[in-house]
């Protein structure tokens, strides 16, 4: 595709759902990152693949939160037992091989009730 | 502790005005520093991007300053216009990995006719 895409752009959850967020990169972008942005701020990194390979997940905030990208392309991230703090936009972003710019999608606006 | 701090926190302008937004960062070792503009409902899209050598860097009406020496940027727009309105966002990049970003909280401006 021409850019990274996210699905779904708006999501509503009841507190205790599970959700789960998909995102496309671009196509042969090697490296796929998560961001959570909360309201006002800017994106807080989550977590890192290269590939398959998630090479960072330091800043997940708590084991609730799951990301994978088993064929080294989409990715999804799951919260589990979804809590009001997880409201906050979850963009994602890719980067071709040795590169040094990010490609963002347009994020996913999760809002748990 | 690695931050990036941005001024103002928002910023209303007329439009065909010019301004300043600036970014501080405590970030080390430095490998990149660049300038996102987020639109509503977007993901964040590069402006610019400066390396450690680079002191300014020109992007149409868009040009960014960078002091290695002082680890302050600064933004400058000339001769706003209304579709500049958004979150202006300054993010770092450590050198080690390539993969460590440090986001600013952003600047939200506003340019009204």
């Amino acid at each position: 595709g021409a850019g990274v895409s996210q699905s779904p752009r708006y999501k509503v959850a009841k507190r205790g759902q599970d959700v789960a967020l998909r995102c496309d990169p671009i196509s042969g972008h090697v490296s796929l990152f998560w961001y959570q942005q909360a309201l006002g701020q800017g994106p807080e990194f989550l977590t890192y693949f290269q590939n398959e390979a998630q090479l960072d997940k330091s800043g997940l905030p708590s084991d609730r939160f799951f990301a994978e990208r088993p064929e080294g392309s989409v990715s999804t991230l799951k919260i589990q037992r979804t809590q009001q703090e997880d409201s906050a936009v979850y963009l994602c972003a890719s980067r071709l091989a040795g590169g040094n710019e990010q490609f963002f999608g347009p994020g996913t606006r999760l809002t748990v009730l | 502790k690695n931050q990036v701090e941005q001024s103002p926190q928002s910023l209303i302008i007329l439009e065909g005005k010019n301004c300043t937004l600036q970014c501080n960062y405590t970030v080390s070792p430095f490998s990149n520093l660049r300038w996102y503009k987020q639109d509503t409902g977007r993901g964040p899209v590069s402006l610019t991007i400066m390396t450690f050598s680079e002191n300014t860097k020109s992007n149409g009406r868009y040009t960014a300053t960078l002091d290695a020496d002082t680890k302050q940027s600064s933004l400058h727009i000339t001769a706003s216009q209304l579709s500049d309105s958004a979150s202006y966002i300054c993010v770092v990049t450590v050198t080690n990995t390539g993969n460590q970003f440090y986001f600013g909280t952003g600047t939200s401006l506003t340019v009204i006719p």
